[in-house]
């Protein structure tokens, strides 16, 4: 069984800039979420995509933006980056129902300089 | 809105000894699921434990355990005979559910608790 996998591992980008991170989830998993966490912190909910349509969305302007694709993988786009987001941005994938865990990848770290 | 709350911003045990961490929790709705997750230095979280709000035993994985009492909102995590591989950063965390009974993928995480596991 393969597990929850992010790429890249580290970016550095400048103000501005676009990024892209992605995720693979879990074989099996048809849900995808995707979380910010600044140093220090717990993570934040940024959304969730559940076949292909957002099904749920955090605090966080339109700048940030997701994809799910037929095989479940997911993408998520911030536009316009600024200083505060650099973080870790986990993805975590999970089935529907109730009580079922998210199985958390190993994160993106995103330095905006 | 749901809020979750961890006041110890660091713990430290022995090791060998049991340590509590605790976790508080705020919500309206009737149905929710109570998470806790391992954050080592290397990133990634590791679920642990999870509680439902109607189950009526606390749960139990190995070495950890949930010490849920509902009516005081808390749901405190034990570890068992601590380990040095422990030490990392812990996190509850509230999964809502929604109108359907279904589980909507949203996590509310608190502020997280260091542990620090000594020889």
């Amino acid at each position: 069984e393969t597990g929850v996998t992010q790429s890249p591992t580290h970016l550095i980008k400048t103000r501005g800039q676009q990024v892209t991170l992605r995720c693979s989830s879990q074989s099996g998993h048809n849900t995808v979420s995707w979380y910010q966490q600044a140093l220090g912190q717990g993570p934040q909910f940024i959304f969730q995509y559940y076949r292909e349509e957002e099904n749920g969305r955090g605090n966080f302007p339109p700048r940030f933006s997701g994809l799910q694709f037929p095989n479940y993988s997911s993408e998520l786009n911030v536009n316009a980056l600024e200083l505060d987001d650099s973080a870790l941005y986990l993805c975590a994938s999970s089935t529907q129902g109730r009580g079922v865990e998210q199985f958390f990848g190993p994160g993106t770290r995103l330095t905006v300089l | 809105a749901q809020k979750i709350t961890q006041t110890q911003p660091g713990m430290f045990v022995q090791e060998k000894e049991a340590v509590t961490l605790d976790c508080t929790y705020d919500t309206s709705d009737q149905s929710y699921g109570l998470f806790w997750y391992k954050q080592p230095s290397s990133g990634e979280m590791i679920f642990l434990i999870y509680q439902g709000s109607y189950d009526e035993q606390n749960a139990t994985e190995g070495r950890y355990s949930l010490n849920f009492q509902k009516a005081r909102k808390s749901a405190n995590l034990v570890i068992s005979a601590s380990q040095l591989g422990d030490s990392a950063m812990y996190f509850c965390a509230m999964r809502e559910v929604n109108a359907g009974g279904t589980s909507y993928g949203k996590l509310t995480f608190g502020q997280g608790t260091i542990l620090t596991v000594h020889p």
